[in-house]
């Protein structure tokens, strides 16, 4: 299996352009998540889905940020216009069910906004 | 505040030494889980503990749970090189089933 695939692995992008993550899940998982991870709050939880629909999406930071997940294999997160604060590394992750299960996480997009 | 606070927040070994790290968190929870992050790449689940297990072991790892103090431990024992990375808990709340909260984690260092 190849496991959860993001892309790009790096992004650098200047203040106010927008920015797409993508995450392909590992197949036949049935929810997926997006976190964000910086050195000041740690691994934050943004958005989770499960069978492709929205469950919490709590942790998004504010209306900059959207994530879509239009099927099964695929899912992205949209940051519009993006801000130097944005910078950090997100990741995906996907589990079998949607709770008391492992998550396997992909490598992650480190995100620079300059 | 966050769900799992670790503790130490690092710690550096010899290798063959035993490694322990702590975990503490607030509320009621389902499980409680441990990942390792290796710099510079994604986590990695080591080990699962629920509710209404003490003690969970997986190679050289031992994990307890103590759900009357709230709290975690995750034991490395005969420590290698290679086990130099982060290590978080994340706890699945019995509120908020599907969703885990990390602990900022503790860095390990075991020196060859």
């Amino acid at each position: 299996d190849a496991g959860v695939i993001q892309s790009p692995r790096h992004e650098v992008t200047e203040m106010g352009q927008e920015v797409t993550l993508r995450c392909k899940p590992i197949s036949g998982h049935n929810s997926l998540f997006w976190y964000r991870q910086t050195m000041m709050r740690g691994l934050e939880l943004l958005i989770y889905f499960n069978n492709n629909v929205p469950i919490d999406d709590s942790g998004m930071p504010e209306d900059r940020f959207s994530a879509k997940m239009p099927n099964a294999s695929f899912s992205t997160l949209k940051i519009q216009p993006s801000e130097p604060r944005d910078s950090a590394v997100y990741f995906c992750a996907s589990s079998l069910a949607e709770h008391t299960d492992t998550q396997y996480f992909g490598p992650g997009t480190r995100l620079t906004v300059l | 505040s966050q769900q799992g606070e670790e503790d130490p927040q690092a710690l550096s070994i010899q290798e063959g030494e035993n490694a322990t790290m702590n975990c503490s968190y607030k509320t009621s929870i389902n499980n409680l889980q441990w990942y390792r992050q290796n710099s510079g790449r994604g986590l990695v689940h080591l080990i699962l503990i629920r509710s209404n297990e003490r003690e969970k072991h997986s190679g050289r790892l031992r994990v307890t749970l103590d759900t009357s103090k709230k709290s975690s431990s995750l034991l490395i024992t005969a420590s290698r090189a290679a086990d130099t990375a982060s290590y978080f808990c994340a706890t699945e709340a019995l509120s908020n089933t599907g969703k885990l909260i990390f602990g900022q984690g503790t860095t390990l260092q075991v020196k060859p």
